[in-house]
């Protein structure tokens, strides 16, 4: 079982709908992230929340929103998205977010939120 | 240049080959490397940390060369249950917070 929990496993919505995605962790990790993956292609980065503060948006349209309510949770709020943005959304966290070793960097991540957009 | 690069696969070899995969990285002040298996429509797991000494486990080494800024994984003695994508995974130094970035995976199919 994986140590990163993240419902719904399946989410099918319209393009007029408002969603979200929940991730959930209890191993202490300060830093959390959003990946999306598309078949056949590697997970992208999203979002890095880092404490609770949200460190890095890699330009992510803003029909994706997302929030860290405490250092255990992390949402990803969706609205007006577009049958384009179905596919497979990822949540991870690790230990800190320093630039440094990479014992302290390395990701765990949940078995995925599976999303089409009609 | 993409931030990271990987062999294209699919590597098809058999039981008992060994294989190598290559990675490269273009940011020289990348500090945290790794490479990640991925079974088909399962969430990515850590496979190892690839630190500047080379290291191993089991039938698998990996080894960074800092110079070339270049990464392997070698499998030896093949297993079926090796047959999965190998995502190669690089920090981005430099912000704030820790973007891994994935290389685009190579995909291993081992038969019998």
């Amino acid at each position: 079982d994986t140590e990163v929990t993240q419902t719904p496993k399946h989410l099918v919505m319209g393009m007029t709908n408002k969603k979200s995605l929940k991730c959930e962790q209890h191993m202490g990790h300060r830093a959390m992230y959003w990946y999306k993956q598309k078949a056949k292609k590697p997970p992208e980065l999203m979002f890095v929340y880092s404490y609770e503060k949200l460190s890095i948006n890699e330009s992510v349209p803003s029909r994706f929103s997302p929030e860290c309510p405490n250092s255990s949770l992390l949402n990803l709020h969706l609205h007006a998205l577009q049958p384009e943005d179905s596919a497979l959304y990822l949540c991870a966290s690790s230990q800190g977010s320093g630039r440094g070793s990479s014992g302290a960097n390395v990701l765990t991540f949940g078995a995925g939120s599976r999303l089409t957009v009609l | 240049r993409k931030e990271v690069e990987q062999d294209p696969g699919p590597f098809n070899v058999p039981e008992g080959a060994t294989v190598a995969f290559n990675c490269t990285y273009s940011n020289s002040a990348s500090q945290s490397f790794f490479w990640y298996r991925q079974d088909c429509r399962k969430e990515p797991k850590l496979l190892m940390s690839v630190y500047s000494s080379g290291n191993e486990d089991g039938r698998f080494t990996a080894q960074l060369n800092r110079a070339s800024q270049y990464i392997s994984l070698l499998i030896r003695d093949s297993k079926l249950s090796d047959s999965a994508t190998y995502l190669c995974v690089v920090n981005r130094a430099g912000q704030a917070g820790t973007a891994l970035i994935f290389g685009k995976g190579t995909t291993l199919s081992v038969s019998s």
